[in-house]
């Protein structure tokens, strides 16, 4: 069973549609949670943190449900700006030494059509 | 910009060679990750520096070795090259250990094993 487990997609949506991603963890361990954006051939940038109150950064809202250890991505008004893949991190221990790594879905790539 | 830079941008290598990529990371950062990331995968934790000692390492075989600078500027270099380490290399950068930090990711390193 993969770390970070989520819907490999892709999906394709219209302008202006709502879209939610899913995310599931093993590790119960994990202290912090993230979803980064990444656009094709370029580097994962931060998109938001997640936190258990749940969070919303304009059009995005993020929620993380410690108990099932579920993770979700709600975009609103899809914008063709939003076309990219969207992984799921997870902060978890590392078996070796003190450090904590990010661990990494393996992406939801998402396409949002005129 | 994450002002995280990454050296060379793409690299051909034939298997059994040696390569060495080179990492910049952000202004007052004191701490590198590097990752892999093949073709339509997330990017695999490899190993993180702390103040010039390695803090962590995920599942690699030794070949893959690192260094990090007193500028905290740091090196990945991997022996004995297979045509499997084709991918994308990148670092990232942050402030501490703690696991709660925003890492900044650099724009990669692209490898090719023939």
């Amino acid at each position: 069973r993969k770390e970070v487990e989520q819907d490999p997609g892709p999906f394709n949506v219209p302008e202006g549609a709502t879209v939610a991603f899913n995310c599931t963890y093993s590790n119960s361990a994990s202290q912090s949670f993230f979803w980064y954006r990444q656009d094709c051939r370029k580097e994962p940038k931060l998109l938001m943190s997640v936190y258990s109150s749940g969070n919303e950064d304009g059009r995005f809202t993020a929620q993380l449900n410690r108990a099932s250890q579920y993770i979700s991505l709600l975009i609103r008004d899809s914008k063709l700006s939003d076309s990219a893949t969207y992984l799921c991190v997870v902060n978890m221990p590392i078996s070796s030494g003190s450090a904590r790594q990010l661990t990494f879905g393996s992406g939801t790539q998402l396409t949002v059509l005129p | 910009e994450t002002g995280v830079t990454q050296s060379p941008t793409h690299l051909i290598k034939t298997r059994g060679q040696q390569v060495t990529l080179r990492c910049s990371s952000q202004s007052g950062h004191n701490t590198v990750s590097w990752y892999q990331q093949a073709l339509g995968q997330g990017p695999q934790f490899i190993f993180q520096y702390y103040r010039e000692e390695e803090n962590g390492r995920g599942n690699f075989p030794p070949r893959f070795s690192g260094l990090q600078f007193p500028n905290y500027s740091s090196e990945l270099n991997v022996n004995a090259l297979e045509l499997d380490d084709s991918a994308l290399y990148l670092c990232a950068s942050s402030l501490g250990v703690s696991g709660g930090e925003t890492q900044y990711f650099g724009p990669g390193t692209r490898l090719l094993v023939l």
